[in-house]
């Protein structure tokens, strides 16, 4: 099936660091993203990464993938408030068809 | 330059009715696709069309379908409108087909669809 799945929920404090997981089905998916979702608007890309490399690090960002649990996370490091959002994880297979996971809310207090 | 762009924003409409929603590639991108949002869920697939060819199709029914016009832009109709069409729907807009993909693929606000 192509089920991605991704926890509901994550509550962190400002300026601790965030890591929302995701697991996904397709091992042949060639790229695997993450986008955020405020509330109201559409999706921003915030990084991917290319199926063959571990990890991929972008300022405060940093993906780690595991091909071998079909394991991807998301860390952000220094949450702030204004990182409050929806995030999705996604993969292709090989087209521009992604696959979302049902996405986490994060939640940053102060 | 201007990002994706989709009209409208929201609208209202009832079962049975016919909805046409609009949608305006990034300047240069060939590639149009179309998600729903249910509320709570994520965006799923429903068409990609490049080069004004259909190129992916989504599990969706026949009620819905999409076109793509000379200069790139598209639209999504939707016939016999059900209460669970009730959803965000999202355009994105990419240079090209996957091979040159390089996970680039650019969203709109999306136009919210109320159906009552």
């Amino acid at each position: 099936g192509e089920d991605v799945e991704q926890s509901l929920f994550l509550s962190v404090r400002e300026g601790d660091s965030s890591v929302i997981n995701c697991t996904y089905t397709d091992s042949s998916s060639t790229y695997l993203y993450w986008y955020k979702q405020e509330p109201g608007a559409g999706l921003q890309l915030l990084t991917y990464i290319f199926s063959n490399m571990d990890m991929k690090q972008d300022q405060r960002l940093t993906v780690l993938l595991n091909k071998k649990d079909k394991h991807l996370s998301l860390r952000i490091a220094d949450t702030q408030t204004g990182d409050s959002a929806i995030y999705f994880c996604a993969e292709d297979h090989n087209t521009d068809k992604l696959i979302f996971g049902t996405g986490t809310r994060l939640q940053v207090f102060p | 330059d201007a990002g994706v762009t989709q009209s409208p924003t929201h609208l209202i409409k009832t079962r049975g009715q016919q909805v046409t929603l609009r949608c305006s590639p990034i300047s240069g991108h060939k590639s149009v696709s179309w998600y729903q949002q249910v509320l709570g869920q994520g965006p799923q697939f429903i068409f990609q069309y490049y080069e004004k060819e259909e190129r992916g199709r989504g599990n969706f029914p026949d009620r819905f379908s999409a076109r793509q016009f000379p200069n790139y832009s598209s639209e999504l109709n939707v016939n016999a409108l059900l209460l669970g069409d009730s959803a965000l729907y999202l355009c994105a807009s990419s240079l090209g087909l996957a091979g040159g993909n390089t996970g680039e693929l650019f969203f709109g606000e999306g136009s919210r669809l109320t159906v009552l």
